[in-house]
């Protein structure tokens, strides 16, 4: 059974520092991964998706690695401002699964600090 | 260039009553996802959906829940005889192609049974 883990579950940064979000799964066997947005009582916004066959996607100020082998996927964000405050989720879509059903992660809840 | 498009946003049921959620695709999509969020929990899938046909509903509980996706109009979320623990987000998702579709997410709707 596919497991997603996201780490740190909250971090609280001052703006203007870069930072990394981790997530990491059980099952290498995917098609992509996708990292999302949530804001408080809000829905996912989408932010990058990786395709299994490729290494990085940048959007912005964003940038997310996959390394399929070791199961793991990072999400840079670089100076960090008080609107990146969300909760960034990760989620992998399995192989052996049926379209492109989605398997979460818990989530970091970033705070950004004026 | 609208998104994936939910009603009610808000939704509050007395135990025993039925609660229908609503969901239109993306224009274009035929491929609709519903997922539940649990107050303090993350995205869990319910249930994968094309025109007219349920492709995967391994996520979705056995009794008081279907889901359907008719020829013409929104796909539909039906909560039969809702009890507290159905409380919840429920998220609507829709994607262009099957496999290795990005996942575009709506605004959900929130369900309070009292």
């Amino acid at each position: 059974k596919q497991e997603v883990t996201q780490i740190p579950a909250a971090l609280s940064v001052p703006e203007g520092e870069n930072l990394v979000l981790n997530c990491s799964f059980t099952d290498s066997a995917i098609y992509n991964l996708q990292w999302f947005r949530q804001d408080p009582g809000k829905g996912l916004t989408s932010l990058l998706l990786i395709q299994s066959s490729q290494r990085e996607q940048t959007s912005g100020r964003l940038n997310a690695s996959l390394d399929k082998s070791s199961g793991r996927s990072t999400l840079y964000i670089a100076a960090s401002q008080p609107g990146d405050s969300a909760t960034y989720l990760c989620a992998v879509s399995l192989v052996e699964t049926s379209g492109s059903r989605l398997t979460f992660g818990e989530g970091t809840q970033l705070t950004v600090n004026p | 260039n609208a998104g994936v498009m939910q009603n009610p946003r808000h939704l509050v049921r007395r135990r025993g009553q039925e609660a229908r959620l609503r969901c239109s695709p993306m224009k274009g999509h035929s491929h609709v996802y519903w997922y539940r969020q649990l107050p303090e929990e993350g995205l869990k899938f319910m249930v994968y959906l094309q025109k007219e046909n349920i492709i995967d509903e391994s996520g979705m509980p056995k009794e008081r829940f279907s889901a359907e996706f008719p020829k013409e109009g929104p796909s539909i979320l039906r909560i039969q005889q809702v009890v507290r623990g159905d409380s919840a987000a429920y998220f609507c998702a829709s994607s262009l192609h099957s496999i290795t579709g990005e996942l575009f997410f709506g605004e959900g709707s929130r369900l309070t049974v009292l």
